[in-house]
């Protein structure tokens, strides 16, 4: 099993639709990272966060430590936000090396 | 402010041969590390390098594969000789140090796509 589990897999919206992509982990973390890949592009990294939430433009993640739950919202989606969405987290153990888990491909429909 | 490049993006070895990837990180980025994915699967770290020495290579997946950073800056990994299964792509990413803090956001290079036949 996976340290690091996120769900849905695939997901397809509409424009406008709010979009959430889930992320459970089993191990005790430093720092959970949310991802994203545009196809045939690189990654980038869109937050870090240990605790609460943070909000960038129509993103917002959040994460509850004591459930080992993070999530990934996405407010008013639109084509361009179509892409891989990768969770990982550094556990801090000197190394902070990223475990990343499966990804959720996000597909917005015009 | 460049970011991190990685070179080349793709290349198509025969099983057998010697490839070497190259990662040059954000100038000034103390830690550099490589990360695999292989098709189908998640991404999954190899090694990391605080300036030139390693830190952690308990991902390198056996001595096939050899990983230096010379002077602490841009990084090579050689892969020899070439299996099957090292088809995958390579991603390097590079992170700043905060002494008492810990390290940044990973900033990652476009990768290496590389297809062992």
């Amino acid at each position: 099993k996976n340290e690091v589990e996120q769900s849905p897999q695939n997901l397809t919206a509409q424009e406008g639709e709010f979009i959430t992509i889930n992320c459970s982990y089993s191990v005790g973390i430093s720092a959970l990272h949310w991802l994203q890949q545009h196809p045939g592009g690189g990654i980038v990294s869109l937050f870090m966060l240990s605790s609460g939430k943070k909000k960038h433009g129509r993103l917002i993640a959040t994460i509850n430590i004591q459930e080992k739950h993070s999530s990934l919202h996405i407010t008013a989606s639109h084509p361009r936000d179509s892409a891989v969405y990768i969770c990982a987290f550094d556990s801090g153990a000197g190394s902070y090396q990223l475990t990343f888990g499966k990804g959720t491909k996000l597909s917005v429909i015009p | 402010e460049a970011g991190v490049t990685q070179f080349p993006s793709h290349s198509v070895i025969e099983k057998g041969q010697t490839v070497t990837l190259r990662c040059d990180p954000i100038s000034g980025h103390d830690n550099l590390y490589w990360y695999r994915r292989v098709m189908g699967k998640e991404i999954k770290f190899l090694l990391h390098f605080v300036k030139e020495s390693k830190q952690d290579e308990s991902g390198m997946p056996n001595n096939r594969f050899l990983a230096e950073r010379t002077g602490g800056t841009y990084s090579t990994l050689k892969v020899q000789p070439a299996e099957l299964e090292d088809s995958g792509v390579y991603f390097c990413a590079s992170s700043h140090t905060y002494p008492g803090y810990g390290t940044d956001t990973q900033y990652f290079g476009p990768g290496t796509r590389l297809t062992v036949l």
